[in-house]
């Protein structure tokens, strides 16, 4: 299995405060995505990167920002929580497109209160 | 934009037999990859199964394969001789060919949960 860590597992926040989850890798992979995944909905993607310092909008993206300064690491900030953004939230690496696998972190359940 | 749809919310099965879960999916572009995720309990999504859309051949996986339509834009997941450890969501998700804005994102299905009785 590919190395990535999610932190934290597991997070209550009340709304309007600012929330960063980290996604941490092991494996060098180029590509890195957050998902989230809501019943009824699948997984739907947020935000994902081709490099460092190179990310872009996924379909999901209101409310969310991301930045990646190494090619390990991956966060995603929601500037001000709301409770539409009580999800589960996955991260994601590959090390190419196409038919590579992709490899998934434990996921993230953020609760907004 | 593509879309992955899974018309199925929940199916169950007994242990020892088959059951299929079904995926349609809409795009314009002639190349490109579908797969199948399991998520077990754990939340942990696993990689059961891909095919390339070039590839008339359906893929095989032990007891997982697949119908793969491509003129329907189909692409169904049959598990034989169902196990207990088989219990899972399960997502169809399309991918596009390598390239231009690609990037290797995955569209995801809304999800099947399956249970398998003893």
């Amino acid at each position: 299995d590919a190395g990535i860590t999610q932190s934290p597992r597991h997070k209550v926040t009340e709304t309007g405060t600012p929330v960063t989850l980290r996604c941490h890798q092991t494996e060098n992979h180029r590509y890195m995505y957050w998902y989230r995944q809501d019943p009824g909905h699948g997984l739907r993607l947020i935000h994902y990167s081709y490099g460092v310092k190179d990310t872009d909008k996924g379909e999901v993206s209101d409310g969310y920002s991301v930045s990646r300064s190494k090619t390990e690491d991956f966060l995603l900030t929601l500037e001000s929580a709301t409770s539409s953004q009580t999800s589960v939230y996955f991260c994601a690496t590959s090390a190419g497109q196409g038919n590579t696998e992709a490899f998934f972190g434990q996921g993230t359940r953020l609760t907004v209160v | 934009a593509q879309t992955v749809t899974q018309s199925q919310p929940e199916m169950s099965v007994q242990e020892a037999e088959t059951v299929t879960l079904s995926c349609t999916y809409d795009t314009s572009e002639s190349d490109y990859y579908l797969f199948w995720y399991k998520q077990p309990p754990s939340r942990q999504m696993i990689l059961v199964i891909r095919q390339e859309a070039y590839k008339q051949q359906n893929a095989t996986e032990n007891r997982f394969s697949v119908n793969f339509q491509k003129a329907a834009k189909s692409f169904s997941l049959k598990i034989s001789d169902s196990q207990l450890g088989d219990a899972a969501m399960y997502f169809c998700a399309y991918r596009r060919l390598a390239g231009g804005t690609s990037y290797g994102k995955l569209t995801f299905g809304q999800g099947t949960i399956l249970t398998v009785h003893p």
